[in-house]
């Protein structure tokens, strides 16, 4: 199994709402990413877990809280976001932990959740 | 400041070869450079990593100068089932960045 999956598909909510984002993997990855992709934009890292501790944080807004209950889950938990926080959420997983390439491993990426924020 | 350059677009006939450069001038000395490809509504897609001078395997090259200040990205003889953003990654520390993507439009 080589898949990441990420629930659900397509999220609307408002600003007062509180909302998670769910990831799964199978493949025995000790390393697992949160993502934010705006429109005709690259992928911007938030969040690295690395076996299920925080590696790395970048600068996110609190109002997004991550979260890692086993090496196979990612959640991604929202509350009061604000419309600019509409975006594509992706995960990722990696093999290893960080190890001698840091988090240059290959990197496989679930199809995304396509947040609105209203 | 970590950074990576790459073209905005670029067009190409089917069955051309396609050479999409990625210039990452501060690379450190153990990071790796990994090609990803994206199409719309999907996430990224692996597609080749490398250290140094040439990587290959069955969908594309990689080339990296030995300077290591810029890599290659080669498609061969591409489809039109190519046309997709392929975005340049490189790690600096615990930096991730990805490169802002080139559009690659494949025509018939």
């Amino acid at each position: 199994d080589t898949e990441v999956t990420q629930t659900p598909k397509h999220l609307v909510m408002g600003m007062t709402n509180k909302k998670s984002l769910k990831c799964e993997q199978h493949m025995g990855h000790r390393a697992m990413y949160w993502y934010k992709q705006k429109a005709k934009k690259p992928p911007e890292l938030m969040f690295v877990y690395s076996y299920e501790k925080l590696s790395i944080n970048e600068s996110v807004p609190s109002r997004f809280s991550p979260e890692c209950p086993n090496s196979s889950l990612l959640n991604l938990h929202l509350h009061a976001l604000q419309p600019e926080d509409s975006a594509l959420y992706l995960c990722a997983s990696s093999q290893g932990g960080g190890g001698d390439r840091g988090f240059g491993e290959t990197q496989y990426f679930g199809p995304g959740t396509r947040l609105l924020v209203l | 400041l970590a950074k990576t350059t790459q073209p905005i677009s670029m067009d190409s006939y089917e069955g051309q070869e396609v050479n999409i450069t990625c210039s990452h001038n501060n690379i450190a000395t153990n990071d790796y450079i990994t090609w990803y490809q994206q199409f719309p509504s999907q996430g990224p897609r692996f597609i080749i990593q490398g250290y140094k001078t040439k990587v290959t395997n069955e969908v594309a090259s990689l080339f990296i100068p030995a300077d290591r200040k810029s890599s290659t990205l080669s498609l061969p003889r591409v489809s039109l089932s190519d046309t997709a953003v392929y975005y340049c990654l490189v790690v600096w520390g615990n930096k991730l960045v990805f490169g802002a993507g080139t559009i690659l439009r494949v025509k018939s």
